[in-house]
């Protein structure tokens, strides 16, 4: 069955520093999305994306975040200058269609240690 | 805002026990509900949904009714195994038909340990 892809599975970087996480969506979806978990905390939504633009985005997804599709397999996370509070595990999902009984397909996630 | 409350964990449960992981939720509109599971060191799975008021999702033997009444959506199973170990995650999504379903909003999960 194809599956969401992520990589790296672990990302340690310093405070300060920029970091892309990386994604590769199942290939006939046309809907990305980036959630993340900090530890012992819910999972929350950052940011979905279709037609290369952003759909919608929390309020957590603020200007030192940003995503991209730089080609047709690929869906980046970017952090522009890490904060020790962004460490978490980051999730990218990817589903088929928009409405609510197109499931969403998440990768095994990497986990972001920002020391 | 909307969000969804679940039991804490863990839950620590012999082979062949029952499960019940209770879920509610606060949710303007007309919330779409959904069991996600993350086995070890793997993603986020569906496990199951309702779409609508006294749905019943169900798969792999797991089940949760949509109870607008109680604004509640419990996940059980009859009958746990050991590899039913995972962390369990209640979700809603309010969208209207057609919108996108990508703003889950999650609850915090709840650790299930089975034990042979």
């Amino acid at each position: 069955e194809p599956e969401v892809t992520q990589t790296p599975s672990h990302q340690v970087t310093q405070m300060g520093q920029e970091v892309i996480l990386r994604c590769v969506p199942i290939s006939n979806h046309l809907y990305f999305y980036w959630y993340r978990q900090i530890l012992g905390q819910k999972v929350e939504f950052l940011v979905s994306f279709y037609n290369n633009e952003i759909s919608e985005k929390s309020e957590i997804f603020d200007d030192q975040f940003s995503v991209e599709r730089p080609d047709g397999s690929n869906f980046t996370l970017k952090i522009r200058s890490t904060k020790l509070e962004d460490s978490a595990m980051y999730f990218c999902a990817s589903s088929q269609d928009r409405g609510r009984n197109s499931p969403l397909h998440f990768g095994n996630g990497t986990r972001l240690t920002v020391t | 805002g909307d969000s969804v409350t679940q039991m804490e964990g863990p839950v620590t449960l012999s082979e062949e026990a029952f499960l019940t992981i209770n879920c509610t939720y606060t949710a303007t509109g007309y919330p779409s509900l959904f069991w996600y599971v993350q086995y070890p060191g793997e993603g986020l799975q569906l496990l199951l949904k309702a779409t609508k008021a006294d749905d019943k999702g169900s798969n792999k033997g797991f089940e949760a009714t949509y109870r607008k009444e109680t604004t509640s959506f419990h996940l059980e199973k009859g009958s746990v195994q050991v590899s039913d170990s995972a962390v369990y995650f209640c979700a809603l999504t309010t969208t209207n038909y057609g919108g996108s379903q990508g703003n889950l909003i999650f609850g915090k999960g709840t650790k299930l340990s089975v034990k042979p």
